[in-house]
């Protein structure tokens, strides 16, 4: 079936570097991808998302960059602090077309080092 | 509320035994859905609810596992005959529409002995 996956299961970065998350999708009839942080203990935190008709869009410390020809997203955090620690996981609509169900990686986590 | 709220946040329970999870959304959030986590894995999908109707219930991994929603609000997740298998969070999640961001809550840790 369809399927999200993650390039690399931990990423160790120190305080102050950026750090890039990547993910691999199959489905290519998705047209939303969301990436979620998820803290210890904690449920999935929303962090940015993006729609198929873009390649790149920018919040606070965060940009997410879609590659719709060789299905790929990533999620690149500047200057990144201890707080930013968590696992990351990316997530896609599968062929719904819509929100309504979403496909999740199996995560990322980031370990900023200080 | 605030947020999405769960409970319990943890439950022990015997092999055999029925349990209800319980997900009170955002107010005014018309989407529901409900997730598993298992332990070092991403979430998978269970069943999501417009309003009180459930379209998708693909994601329910048999039937002893149902879910209800009364009053466009709180939902219930309920498993029957609980097995070792089901352990694992049980994550809860709304948002505006079906096409909105959805904002989980805390989720309630299922423990099955």
């Amino acid at each position: 079936g369809e399927s999200v996956g993650l390039h690399l299961p931990t990423l160790s970065v120190q305080e102050g570097d950026n750090s890039i998350i990547n993910c691999a999708y199959s489905n290519s009839a998705s047209d939303y991808f969301i990436w979620y942080k998820q803290e210890s203990g904690k449920g999935p935190q929303f962090i940015i998302d993006i729609r198929s008709n873009m390649d790149k869009r920018q919040g606070q410390r965060v940009t997410v960059l879609l590659n719709k020809t060789v299905k790929h997203l990533s999620l690149q955090i500047a200057a990144t602090q201890p707080g930013d620690s968590a696992v990351y996981f990316c997530a896609e609509t599968g062929d719904t077309g819509t929100a309504s169900k979403l496909t999740f990686g199996t995560g990322t986590r980031l370990q900023v080092t200080l | 509320g605030a947020g999405v709220s769960q409970s319990p946040s943890n439950k022990v329970t015997e092999k055999g035994k029925d349990v209800e999870l319980r997900c009170d959304p955002i107010s005014g959030h018309t989407a529901l859905y409900w997730y598993r986590q298992r332990l070092g894995q991403g979430l998978e999908f269970l069943i999501y609810f417009q309003g009180n109707s459930a379209p998708d219930k693909s994601g329910l991994p048999s039937d002893r596992f149902s879910a209800e929603r009364t009053g466009e609000s709180v939902s219930t997740l309920t498993i029957q005959r609980t097995q070792q298998e089901d352990s694992a969070v049980y994550l809860c999640a709304s948002s505006h529409q079906t096409t909105d961001t959805q904002y989980f809550g805390p989720g309630t840790r299922l423990t099955v002995l």
